[in-house]
This record gives C-alpha cells, structure tokens and sequence, in this order.
C-alpha cells in the first residue's frame, strides 16, 4: 500500500523555522517527483513546491520562493520542506504529495496524498 | 499568472444532477490537462477525474469531466447525487509557462 505520513509540524513564531518531513512506503520513491500542498485554515489549496525525481529540477510558488527549500534523500525515502522566514500567512496544514504518473502526462496530478502536518505561525 | 475559477459553492437535492464550472483565467484551459479533487472534511484531497475525463478505478460512473474551449473551462458533473458526495472540489492544472501547478479555489457540493 502506498503511503505518505508527515511529520514536524508545530507551533512557531513568526520570523521562525521549522522542518517537515514525509515518509514513504509502499513504491519506489526514488522514481517519482514529489510535492508539497498546504490548506490555510477553512481555505483552498495551494502548490507550495515539487522536486523531480533526482533533485533536477526544484520548483516553488511565489508566496514562498526564498524562504522554503525542499529537499529529498532517495535513500531514507524521505522528502523534506524547509520553512524559514516563518509568516501568519504560512499557517496551514502541510500535505506532502506524490506525482500520480512516473512521467507525467498530466503535470500537477498529485496522488496520493498524506495526512498532512499543521504548521501553525504565531506570537 | 493562469488562475482557475469555481463558484464557492452549489447545493442539489438527491438523486439530481450537478455541474461545478471551472474557468481558466487566460491562455487555453486545454493546453494541459484537468483533474478534479474531492475533499471530504478533515481529510486529504482524492483524485476523481484526471487528464480532463479519465476516472480513476473505485471511482463511480457517476463522475465525468469535460473541457469545454470556447468557453475555456472545464466542468466536473456527478449524477445521481448522494448524501456521501457532500465535499468540496477543486479543479487543478498547470501554468507551463512558469512550471506553477494551479489550484482552482475550491467549490463545496451541498447535497440536501
């Protein structure tokens, strides 16, 4: 069965860091890219980041461009989200989520996706 | 920036028919692919429609997507409506231009 369980979230300040974490299982991670998503409270989605399959190529969103870095370690079938520079505005469940095509014909098509991880920014 | 649009929400009775529009902002909403999520409160988005009318398998027949170019939108319809089809949707593709993935702003299905 594949799965994606994040971790590491948390409450922070703003200005503050904080590493998330995803763990998968149950297909061969190091073939596939993978992608963040995060849900503000009561609100839509929005693509946060993706990184190919062999961290050749690394996109993020505007909102977050600067201040968060992905990363994944094909070893350990992990892939990471490093949040600094921490805002209000970056409250939100975290999803960590995998591309649904080994090469996409659909770019964006994410499935499956975790559980998420809340990160919560504030004083 | 390629946005999509949905209404923020629609409501039908059971056993009726629905369609949530999503409309693409600029460009051609067919120059890439549609999926369609359902999101049921507290958990993760599902796929129910991908590359514009493709259902994945477990998902009922009474799930169908189109793409409409003249009016560049795209339209997920469900049939027969059940009381468990009560969810949010969210339309997504891809702005190719700038590698962003785009999300539609999401429409909460009421079935009452």
């Amino acid at each position: 069965e594949v799965q994606l369980v994040e971790s590491g979230g948390g409450l922070v300040k703003p200005g503050g860091s904080l590493r998330l974490s995803c763990a998968a299982s149950g297909f061969t991670f190091s073939s596939y890219s993978m992608n963040w998503v995060r849900q503000a409270p009561g609100k839509g989605l929005e693509w946060v980041s993706s990184i190919s399959s062999s961290s050749s190529y690394i996109y993020y969103a505007d909102s977050v461009k600067g201040r968060f870095t992905i990363s994944r370690d094909n070893a350990k079938n992990s892939l990471y989200l490093q949040m600094n520079s921490l805002r209000a505005e970056d409250t939100a469940v975290y999803y960590c989520a995998r591309d649904a095509q080994l090469v996409p014909a659909a770019p964006g098509w994410f499935d499956p996706w975790g559980q998420g991880t809340l990160v919560t920014v504030s004083s | 920036n390629f946005m999509l649009t949905q209404p923020h929400s629609v409501s039908e009775s059971p056993g009726k028919t629905v369609t949530i529009s999503c409309t693409g902002s600029s460009g051609s909403i067919a120059s890439n692919y549609v999926q369609w999520y359902q999101q049921r409160p507290g958990s993760a988005p599902t796929t129910v429609i991908y590359e514009d009318n493709q259902r994945p398998s477990g998902v009922p027949d009474r799930f169908s997507g189109s793409i409409d170019s003249s009016s560049n939108s795209a339209s997920l319809t469900i049939s027969g409506l059940k009381t468990e089809d009560e969810a949010d949707y969210y339309c997504q593709s891809y702005d190719s231009s700038n590698h962003d993935v785009v999300f539609g702003g999401g429409t909460k299905l009421t079935v009452l």
